[in-house]
């Protein structure tokens, strides 16, 4: 358990269903990510909220959606996928601009069919 | 761009010392960590360097040349819970991103 749980762990979907990713924290952090881990790729930053706000954006496609209800939780919407979606979503958080890196979420494993 | 470059895979013996690399060109620098990620699993952080120099803790330690763009990650006496996938990143400002290179994927034989 390294302070940031994800869930859920696994999540199978097609293309046309709706589906949440959850993450929360508890180390009193005051940003939190959404990361996209492709095989063979870099981890991919697709959002980051701090105090609530989101401050990043990187060209996500609009079927991904953040919500950040309150600095401890950080949710991740799915729509409509695309089978090339199919990756391990990672959650992370820190205390402040990255300067001592992240505490991550053990990811969910996302499969689109 | 952000171009952060390691290798892909290495192998190396139970006992023995392993050197990974990372360079990296990035439109600024303020700061560089590495982190180790076993399969199914968070990765989790090794180490960060933002000065030149040698940073060590334990059996890993971490090198950093700011004029070169370049890193290592040097892991002494290897044990077979050391095999991982081993990511360099960097924190091109003062801002909240990092940038993450491919990751290594650390294979340890004995």
């Amino acid at each position: 358990e390294t302070g940031v749980t994800q869930t859920p762990r696994h999540l199978v979907m097609g293309m046309t269903n709706k589906k949440s990713l959850k993450c929360e924290q508890h180390l009193g952090h005051n940003a939190m990510y959404w990361y996209k881990q492709s095989a063979k790729k870099p981890l991919e930053l697709m959002f980051v909220y701090s105090l609530e706000e989101r401050v990043e954006n990187n060209s996500v496609p609009s079927r991904f959606s953040p919500e950040c209800p309150n600095s401890s939780h950080l949710f991740l919407h799915l729509h409509t996928l695309q089978p090339e979606d199919s990756a391990l979503y990672l959650c992370a958080s820190s205390s402040r601009q990255g300067a001592h890196g992240y505490t991550f979420g053990s990811g969910t494993r996302l499969t689109v069919v | 761009g952000q171009n952060i470059d390691q290798p892909t895979e290495m192998t190396a013996t139970e006992g023995a010392i392993v050197q990974i690399n990372c360079t990296y060109q990035t439109s600024g620098f303020n700061g560089l960590f590495w982190y180790q990620q076993h399969a199914g699993e968070a990765p989790t952080f090794l180490s960060y360097n933002v000065l030149d120099g040698l940073e060590e803790k334990g059996r890993f330690s971490s090198f950093l040349s700011r004029s070169k763009g370049y890193s290592y990650l040097l892991l002494k006496e290897l044990q077979m819970k050391d095999s991982a996938s081993y990511l360099c990143a960097v924190n091109p400002n003062s801002g909240y991103a990092l940038n993450f290179g491919k990751g290594t994927s650390l294979l340890v034989t004995p």
